[in-house]
């Protein structure tokens, strides 16, 4: 079953401080993988979109990885913000054109 | 800099009422999208919409659900007989070409409570 699985389900960080999502899916086959923010109420903002021949992409502060051998993803944020307070969202795109999504990670940047 | 627009922001209904959930797209954009997210749960694609017509649609989009553009700027879902289970945030995306390797923006979401 096409799934995408998101640890930790919640995390809080001071600001300043770095912090490493995780994405696991068992989407197959694969297309592209993608990060979204979303902030409470409100759609989510596309952050990286990769392929699976791409290993390692960024977006400012924000770094996403891809193994696609082990199907494992992750999203790390430098030098966090108040603002970067919001969910994290994995998405998988499968070569059939299916979109699965994450539950995402509630991150939660303290001051 | 063009954004995904979505009417009402919030929509309160009666349970068998039909709801018409309202969508403008970025206007250069072909492909357009409706997403849902139950309080609390993760966002579940409902249906893509290319060259006036449905591309892909999932389970969810069952024969309660019609999706139009019924003017070429607006982009609607309408639920004929609404359930208490359609209570979720509704999102309205749109691409520019083919939403494999395009990014996805999406729109601020239509909060629908049945009652």
């Amino acid at each position: 079953k096409n799934q995408v699985e998101q640890s930790p389900q919640s995390l809080i960080i001071l600001e300043g401080k770095n912090c490493t999502l995780q994405c696991n899916y068992t989407v197959s086959p694969f297309s592209n993988l993608r990060w979204y923010k979303q902030d409470t109420g409100r759609g989510p903002v596309s952050l990286t979109i990769m392929t699976f021949s791409e290993n390692t992409k960024s977006n400012g502060r924000y770094t996403a990885t891809l193994d696609a051998d082990t199907k494992q993803s992750s999203l790390h944020i430098t030098a966090s913000q108040l603002s970067d307070s919001a969910s994290y969202i994995c998405v998988v795109r499968g070569s059939q054109g299916n979109l699965i999504f994450g539950k995402g990670t509630k991150l939660s940047v303290k001051p | 800099e063009p954004e995904v627009t979505q009417t009402p922001s919030h929509q309160v209904t009666q349970m068998g009422q039909e709801v018409i959930l309202r969508c403008v797209p970025i206007s250069n954009h072909l492909y357009f999208y409706w997403y849902r997210q139950i309080l609390g749960q993760k966002v579940e694609f409902l249906v893509s919409f290319y060259n006036n017509e449905i591309s892909e649609k999932s389970e969810i989009f069952d024969d309660q659900f019609s999706v139009e553009r019924p003017d070429g700027s607006n982009f609607t879902l309408k639920i004929r007989s609404t359930k208490l289970e359609d209570s979720a945030m509704y999102f309205c995306a749109s691409t520019p070409g083919l939403a494999e390797y395009n990014e996805q923006f999406f729109g601020p979401g239509t909060r629908l409570t049945v009652l």
